[in-house]
């Protein structure tokens, strides 16, 4: 099974602040990655799939990037509604799996 | 509007048997895959079970799979899973989420429910 490695564990920072979050799969994985946001209490949400690419009224602001096995989610300038966990998801090979989530926060 | 509302959590003892539901409405059932993901208390989330659009294929976590099976109905717009021989770290919130891309095989999941808490305890 593909292990999927997010780092940090846990980040925080401030209103306007840009930050990266970086997932890294045990085996290469082409596109096949998804960003999601979770917030307590609430089911996941998509933000980014195919690596790279925004779900329909995610704000610009979210970003991802890379392929194979390193893959990168970007914010710039930090809302107050950001203050989250962000997991990623390969779903390129089965069995699925998810990275152990980031916490956001303050 | 989709919506997908999963029922059927619930306490149940070690070595039990629970079945839970994915009640899909909102879209067209018959072209979408459906999986199972799963969410212990304070930890994150871990893949659990996918079920092809036409139930042609399932796929199953190493942590579940001969326990759990996972099934649709195409007569309700439901997909269940069946849990068997419960343990006490299945004990999660059970989400149902639909992958994007119609007759999608590999996907990122863009509808969620809600949820369903299993606890396995005696």
């Amino acid at each position: 099974a593909i292990q999927l490695t997010q780092s940090p564990s846990s980040l925080s920072a401030s209103l306007g602040d840009r930050v990266a979050v970086t997932c890294r799969a045990s085996q290469g994985i082409d596109s096949g990655l998804a960003w999601y946001q979770q917030k307590p209490g609430k089911p996941p949400k998509l933000l980014i799939y195919d690596a790279s690419t925004l779900e329909s009224g995610v704000p610009s602001r979210f970003s991802g990037s890379g392929s194979g096995t390193d893959f990168t989610l970007t914010i710039n300038s930090l809302q107050p509604e950001d203050f989250a966990t962000y997991y990623c998801q390969q779903y390129n090979r089965y069995p699925f799996s998810f990275g152990q989530g980031t916490r956001l926060e303050i | 509007q989709v919506q997908l509302v999963e029922s059927g959590g619930g306490v149940v003892p070690p070595g039990g048997s629970l079945r839970l539901s994915c009640a899909a409405s909102g879209f067209n059932f018959n072209y979408y895959a459906i999986h199972w993901v799963r969410q212990a208390p304070g930890a994150g989330l871990e893949w659990v079970a996918l079920i092809l659009y036409d139930g042609s294929n399932k796929f199953y976590a190493d942590s579940v799979k001969g326990r759990f099976t996972i099934s649709r109905d195409t007569s309700n717009n439901t997909v269940y899973l069946h849990m068997n021989s419960l343990r006490a770290d299945d004990s999660a919130l059970y989400y149902c989420a639909k992958l994007k891309a119609s007759a999608a095989m590999w996907d990122a999941s863009d509808f969620w429910g809600q949820g369903t808490m299993v606890t396995v305890s005696s």
